[in-house]
């Protein structure tokens, strides 16, 4: 079985600060790892994915995730938050094999507020 | 463009009305899925299908019921609308080839029940 606990169900940042949203999963089998974006009524925007090339994994509008092993995690960046950054982020795990490949599981999400 | 429609992407309707939620995919995608989603809260899958002819239901317990006669088509109907079936109705696909690249969400349609 797999799950995905994404930490602080609110984030706000500043306009050029550093935003870091959490996430933590658990997995029977070497995992893939997504991060999804979604607008006001809108439906989910892909960001990036981890599907075990690259440990750093560059996504769009300058997000970017790490993958590392040894913490179960898959945090989410990016450099300088820009007010359209504004949105609910999803993380989401699959199996890489078995039973739970190509199954997603999401996290609970994060509302990222950007403050002038 | 290969892209996953859905449609109305707003409904307000009276309780007890009948009503069809579309989705359609032009990717050719095997699988499918329904997602049902409160403001601000997390996703709950409420039916999915791998192919013609075969549904499942989800994690959530829903009254809402799904067919696939076509590859293409997956819709969601709900037989008496409700004011707890108010909520935002998420479809996606996803491809199962060789490798996974996760799922491709449609716009979703925003269901209001009065």
């Amino acid at each position: 079985a797999q799950s995905v606990t994404q930490l602080g169900s609110h984030v706000s940042v500043s306009e050029g600060a550093l935003v870091l949203l959490r996430c933590n999963y658990s997995s029977s089998v070497p995992p893939y790892l997504f991060w999804y974006v979604q607008y006001p009524n809108q439906g989910l925007q892909l960001l990036l994915k981890y599907t075990s090339a690259a440990t750093l994994v560059k996504g769009i509008n300058g997000f970017e995730a790490e993958f590392k092993k040894s913490e179960t995690s898959f945090h989410l960046t990016k450099p300088s938050a820009h007010m359209s950054d504004a949105a609910e982020y999803f993380c989401a795990v699959s199996g890489a094999g078995g039973t739970s490949y190509g199954k997603l599981t999401f996290g609970q999400g994060t509302i990222l507020t950007v403050h002038p | 463009e290969a892209d996953i429609y859905q449609t109305p992407r707003y409904l307000v309707i009276g309780t007890g009305k009948k009503i069809t939620l579309e989705c359609s995919q032009t990717m050719g995608h095997d699988k499918m899925y329904w997602y049902q989603q409160d403001p601000g809260m997390e996703l709950h899958l409420i039916h999915y299908s791998y192919g013609v002819n075969s549904t499942e239901k989800g994690d959530l317990s829903s009254e809402s019921t799904v067919s696939r006669i076509r590859t293409e088509h997956f819709p969601l109907t709900l037989e008496s609308a409700r004011p707890s079936h108010t909520s935002q109705y998420l479809c996606a696909s996803s491809d199962m080839g060789q490798a996974f690249y996760g799922y491709t969400f449609g716009s979703g349609t925003r269901l209001t029940v009065v």
